[in-house]
């Protein structure tokens, strides 16, 4: 346990329907972010915030995806009228910000939210 | 039809076995550099990192091997055991401070007991 922790651990939804996904990261850290994982694949970078901001979004994060962190805490992901191509793996990690290059970068990754669209 | 992506490289070793993980980089820019260890069902877990102005960093049981020349990274693994059975992916980082890796395709360790 990274004391990382997202809920739900799986989701199954039918096309179209909207789903959020919950990340709790930990408590210390001030960077959290989100990644998409198919199987056989390494994690793709989806978001990141750092505290509430939302500093950066990859391409790859579609209209349909929105990411809060309203608090700087814990954050949601979610995804509306999703699609079979969105079935994968949703990851979380956080980290603390260290100064560039010279601190260490390790990030906490989550146990992942299995998402299945039918 | 063809599942892309499901075949994963594999590496075979006998506990005890010294084993060796290979990673190809893609960006010359990167200058840090980091091995995952995700077991089934869990996410990624860090293993060790290393920083381009270095060829070769040690930890508990494991050493990465830098070779910018041909953009190649390596994990030892010393006395492998049952335990490290699990995907290992590398994973890249460019200058910049938003150390948003850029993950590898990943191999799958075997250890048989």
């Amino acid at each position: 346990d990274t004391g990382v922790s997202q809920d739900p651990r799986h989701k199954i939804t039918k096309r179209g329907q909207n789903v959020t996904f919950r990340c709790d990261p930990i408590s210390e850290h001030n960077r959290l972010y989100w990644y998409r994982q198919t199987l056989g694949q390494g994690p793709e970078f989806l978001t990141y915030f750092q505290n509430e901001a939302q500093l950066e979004k990859s391409r790859l994060l579609s209209d349909r995806f929105s990411a809060e962190r309203p608090k700087g805490s814990f954050s949601t992901l979610e995804i509306q009228r999703t699609e079979q191509g969105d079935s994968a793996m949703y990851l979380c990690a956080s980290s603390l910000r260290g100064d560039y290059p010279n601190a260490a970068h390790e990030q906490y990754f989550g146990p992942g939210t299995r998402l299945t669209v039918t | 039809g063809e599942s892309v992506g499901l075949h994963l490289p594999t590496l075979s070793v006998q506990e005890g076995d010294n084993s060796i993980i290979n990673c190809a980089y893609s960006n010359s820019a990167s200058d840090y550099f980091i091995w995952y260890k995700q077991e089934s069902g869990k996410g990624p877990q860090f293993i060790i990192d290393i920083r381009s102005n270095m060829d070769k960093r040690q930890g508990q049981r494991v050493t990465v091997l830098l070779n910018k020349t041909v953009k190649h990274l390596s994990l030892q693994i010393a006395a492998t055991q049952p335990g490290d059975s699990a995907v290992y992916f590398c994973a890249e980082n460019t200058p910049g401070g938003s150390y948003i890796p850029t993950f590898g395709r990943g191999t799958s360790l075997i250890v048989h007991p």
